[in-house]
């Protein structure tokens, strides 16, 4: 089992739409949960940090559920902005950030 | 605006040369990242400082690739020899953590090589 699995996409949606997305870890060690998104041909960039209670970062929720070993990133009212690769991404203590491949959103008008 | 330096921005290369790219971070992180990112791989983790000291690069191809940090204010990764399979953009980050890799990791822009 890959440590991180993310649905590639790409998950096209019109503008005002409500999306979701998921992804799966296996290493029941992680200890800390961020997404990162990436524009194109441009550099990864900090959206969200994952709290076990989950958080919310105005049109952005983010959730984490250990026992099932997922987290989640919900948005709100999509924007043409929101285009974007979404990476999903952990680590233990002490070790590197892990990424994983990324899911793609188009948000359309 | 602090920002990690990163190059060259692009380099084109022949197989079997020499490839040095470089990054600043930060000024006061101290934590220092390179990845490697290809359409088949993802982000792939390479090689990872802390306090300039190398703590994992396990992920790295021993036999060509090395990575080093000769001051706190610069890092290199180095191919010799360059292979075609090498071909990706690389990118540096740095964060400010000092327990490993949590938190945010602020990434340069990349250096984007190919190699023929």
């Amino acid at each position: 089992r890959k440590e991180v699995e993310q649905d590639p996409g790409p998950f096209n949606v019109p503008e005002g739409a409500t999306v979701a997305f998921n992804c799966t870890y296996s290493n029941s060690a992680s200890q800390s949960f961020f997404w990162y998104r990436q524009d194109c041909r441009k550099e990864p960039k900090l959206l969200m940090s994952v709290y076990s209670s989950g958080n919310e970062d105005g049109r952005f929720t983010a959730q984490l559920n250990r026992a099932s070993q997922y987290i989640s990133l919900l948005i709100r009212d999509s924007k043409l902005s929101d285009s974007a690769t979404y990476l999903c991404v952990f680590n233990q203590a002490g070790t590197a950030l892990i990424f994983g491949k990324g899911t793609t959103l188009s948000v359309s008008s | 605006d602090a920002r990690v330096t990163q190059t060259p921005r692009h380099k084109v290369t022949e197989m079997g040369q020499e490839v040095t790219m470089r990054c600043q971070p930060i000024l006061g992180h101290n934590t220092v990242f390179w990845y490697r990112q290809t359409m088949m791989q993802g982000l792939e983790l390479l090689a990872y400082f802390r306090n300039r000291a190398p703590l994992d690069d396990s992920g790295m191809p021993k036999d060509r690739f090395s990575a080093e940090m000769p001051d706190a204010t610069l890092a290199t990764l180095k191919i010799q020899p360059s292979e075609p399979r090498d071909s990706a953009v690389y990118f540096c980050a740095s964060g400010p953590g000092d327990r490993g890799g949590t938190g945010e990791l602020f990434f340069g822009e990349g250096s984007r090589l190919t190699v023929l």
